[in-house]
């Protein structure tokens, strides 16, 4: 079975600085691989999504960027963080094609 | 564009209720629909998904249903459990939207003992 891996679990960083949030993929290979946001109260942010190694789309104009430098692996960045990043990050994945979408635990990050 | 909705955004049931869940979204043209379970500060964990051309699913006490032409799917629980308490959010696969998933606000569950 497919499983999403995130790290940190919880991150505290002050306005200004830079920003790197990592998923890596167990169980399957070429998964399409999705950064959402989830803020207090609200619903699911689709925020980047990657079918491919090197190959990022990007679905809000924002402060944060994505790479996936390998198969399993998405990363999230930001130069320098802004109050607003403060959310609930989640990495999904999914198999080549139209099935389910699966999650990772999340990484809460406040800005301060 | 596509909106899902979930009402209601919050229930409260005693344990052993049977209890539905409704998610309505605009534009029935849809690839899929999947139901998932958010507990606090976690992730979210899948629990049914249901194709376009599929009425229902079943899993143990969970009950999806789809009906594609009014916009319209229902989680129903049978015998609610405390450990069922959680965020539950629906989140739709429109046709012409590639891969992406747009999700409902969610509906949070509290299973009274």
């Amino acid at each position: 079975s497919q499983t999403i891996h995130q790290w940190p679990a919880t991150l505290v960083q002050p306005v200004g600085s830079p920003l790197s949030l990592e998923c890596t993929v167990e169980g399957t290979s070429n998964p399409n691989l999705y950064w959402y946001r989830q803020a207090a109260g609200r619903g699911l942010q689709l925020l980047f999504y990657s079918v491919g190694i090197g190959q990022i789309s990007s679905e809000v104009p924002q402060n944060l960027s994505a790479s996936r430098p390998q198969d399993r692996q998405f990363i999230l960045s930001s130069k320098k963080l802004l109050l607003s990043d403060s959310g609930f990050y989640l990495c999904a994945g999914q198999r080549e094609g139209f099935g389910e979408q699966f999650f990772g635990p999340g990484t809460r990050l406040t800005v301060l | 564009k596509q909106e899902v909705t979930q009402i209601p955004a919050a229930l409260s049931v005693p344990e052993g209720e049977n209890l539905v869940l409704n998610c309505s979204f605009t534009d029935s043209a849809i690839y899929n629909l999947q139901w998932f379970r958010q507990d606090p500060g976690k992730g979210l964990t899948s629990l049914l998904l249901i194709q376009s051309s599929q009425r229902e699913q079943t899993s143990g006490r969970l009950n999806a249903s789809l009906d594609k032409s009014s916009g319209r799917s229902t989680l129903y629980i049978a015998a609610s459990q405390p450990g069922d308490s959680a965020t539950y959010l629906c989140a739709v696969r429109a046709n012409n939207a590639g891969n992406m998933l747009t999700f409902g606000g969610g509906t949070r569950l509290m299973v009274k003992p």
